[in-house]
């Protein structure tokens, strides 16, 4: 079964801070990782990643790709208040037939002024 | 905003009711994928729609089912409500089933 694990669960940052956020993940036959931000109600799509070693970056945010050690970060500099929220990392594995996403629990993420 | 629609964005049930949630996709898209999301849990798949047809199912009971319409909206269907069905279900539209999935702002489902 398709298991992925983020950590840590929660963390407290000031505004300003640079925080990386981390997922590992168990696939068979990997497919893609996801990034997905979750403020109140609908996840946001952030990034998907497919190679290792690329790094994808959109303004603060940046993630990269293990795919040898099946892990993903997500980094955000300079965090402001609205990145407060749910940081949701999934997987999708290579099926040829249809794209079921296993997500991890989630981090919290709280930007304090 | 995804362009990805649901209804209700609240509902209030009682165990053994029925329950029916509603998705509109985002337009050009034809595949449709239901989540489960418990709180404090990241979401759970619950099944895919694409082309009007089942396209895979995660680990829910027969008492979880769904249709996807001609315009390729498509509803999910809870019979004999459990308190444990309490939870904000998502609805995720996509351009085909391999394409990055896209998530509605959820129906928030309390069962007394």
């Amino acid at each position: 079964e398709d298991k992925v694990v983020q950590s840590p669960l929660s963390l407290v940052v000031h505004e300003g801070d640079t925080v990386t956020l981390n997922c590992s993940y168990e696939v068979t036959n990997f497919r893609s990782l996801l990034w997905y931000k979750q403020e109140k109600k609908a996840p946001t799509f952030l990034f998907m990643l497919t190679s290792s070693g690329i790094e994808k970056k959109s303004g603060r945010l940046s993630s990269i790709l293990d795919k040898k050690e099946l892990f993903s970060i997500l980094n955000i500099t300079a965090t402001q208040t609205g990145d407060s929220a749910v940081y949701l990392c999934a997987v999708e594995p290579l099926t040829g037939a249809n794209s079921k996403l296993t997500f991890g629990k989630g981090i919290t993420l709280s930007v304090r002024p | 905003e995804t362009g990805v629609t649901q209804s209700p964005t609240h509902l209030i049930k009682t165990r053994g009711q029925q329950v029916t949630l509603r998705c509109s996709s985002q337009s050009g898209h034809n595949t449709v994928s239901w989540y489960q999301q418990a709180l404090g849990q990241g979401p759970q798949f619950i099944f895919q729609y694409y082309r009007e047809e089942e396209n895979g199912r995660g680990n829910f009971p027969p008492r979880f089912s769904g249709l996807q319409f001609p315009n390729y909206s498509s509803e999910l269907n809870v019979n004999a409500l459990e308190l444990d069905d309490s939870a904000l279900y998502l609805c995720a539209s996509s351009s085909d089933w391999w394409e990055t999935q896209y998530f509605g702002p959820g129906t928030r489902l309390l069962v007394l």
